[in-house]
């Protein structure tokens, strides 16, 4: 069966810093993987994906993601963290049927 | 608007009550999903239309749930005999291709259902 797991309920870093997400996910064949960031009171917003190709992605505001098979990981990154970027993180893997399975969340606070 | 709406934004009703809760997705995508967010949750998977019939309903937690989406376009989620355990965020999103699910998901902002 297909899973998600966000091992940290939330993620502290000072403005500026970079900061990482963690994710990592457990799936029968080639995962489709997807991070989402949900603002207070907004619906969820799609960031980035990684479908085949490029381990590196690059997505929305300045966050990537690396897509690591052997450790089946594809954690959330940005070089410079902005108090802006404080929200509720969601990895998401979806594995070409109709269903996408989404984490826990991850809370990032990013501090001024 | 060009995202995907649901209405009501919140629900409060009593247990054992019957409620509705609509999605109306961006036009021309063809894939809808309803989720459930509870509070410190992720979103849990419930149902997903293409078209007009449900591909997949594996999520409905129980028999008092039910989805309709008759013209391919507007979903509504049915609760019947509302549970205090049924409150919570629901969620639909769409999304312009379902199969192969490659396609990101376009949220709505979510209904909030409050059973008391």
């Amino acid at each position: 069966a297909q899973s998600v797991a966000q091992p940290e309920d939330q993620v502290n870093v000072a403005e500026g810093n970079p900061l990482t997400v963690k994710c990592t996910y457990s799936v029968s064949g080639n995962p489709y993987l997807f991070w989402y960031v949900q603002y207070p009171n907004r619906g969820l917003q799609f960031l980035l994906k990684y479908i085949t190709g490029d381990n590196l992605v690059k997505g929305s505001y300045g966050f990537e993601a690396e897509f690591n098979k052997s450790q089946t990981s594809f954690h959330l990154k940005k070089p410079s963290a902005l108090v802006s970027d404080s929200a509720l993180y969601f990895c998401a893997v979806g594995t070409g049927g109709f269903k996408t399975i989404f984490g826990a969340g991850t809370r990032l606070f990013v501090k001024a | 608007g060009a995202g995907v709406s649901q209405t009501p934004s919140n629900k409060v009703t009593e247990k054992g009550k019957y409620v509705e809760l609509r999605c109306d997705p961006i036009s021309g995508h063809t894939a809808l999903y309803w989720y459930r967010q509870s509070l410190g949750q992720g979103p849990e998977f419930l149902i997903y239309f293409q078209g007009t019939g449900a591909a997949d309903d594996s999520g409905l937690p129980n028999d008092r749930f039910f989805a309709v989406r008759p013209e391919g376009s507007v979903s509504t989620l049915k609760i019947q005999r509302t549970e205090r355990g049924d409150s919570a965020v629901y969620l639909c999103a769409s999304s312009f291709r379902g199969v192969g699910n490659t396609g990101e998901l376009f949220f709505g902002e979510g209904s909030r259902l409050t059973v008391l």
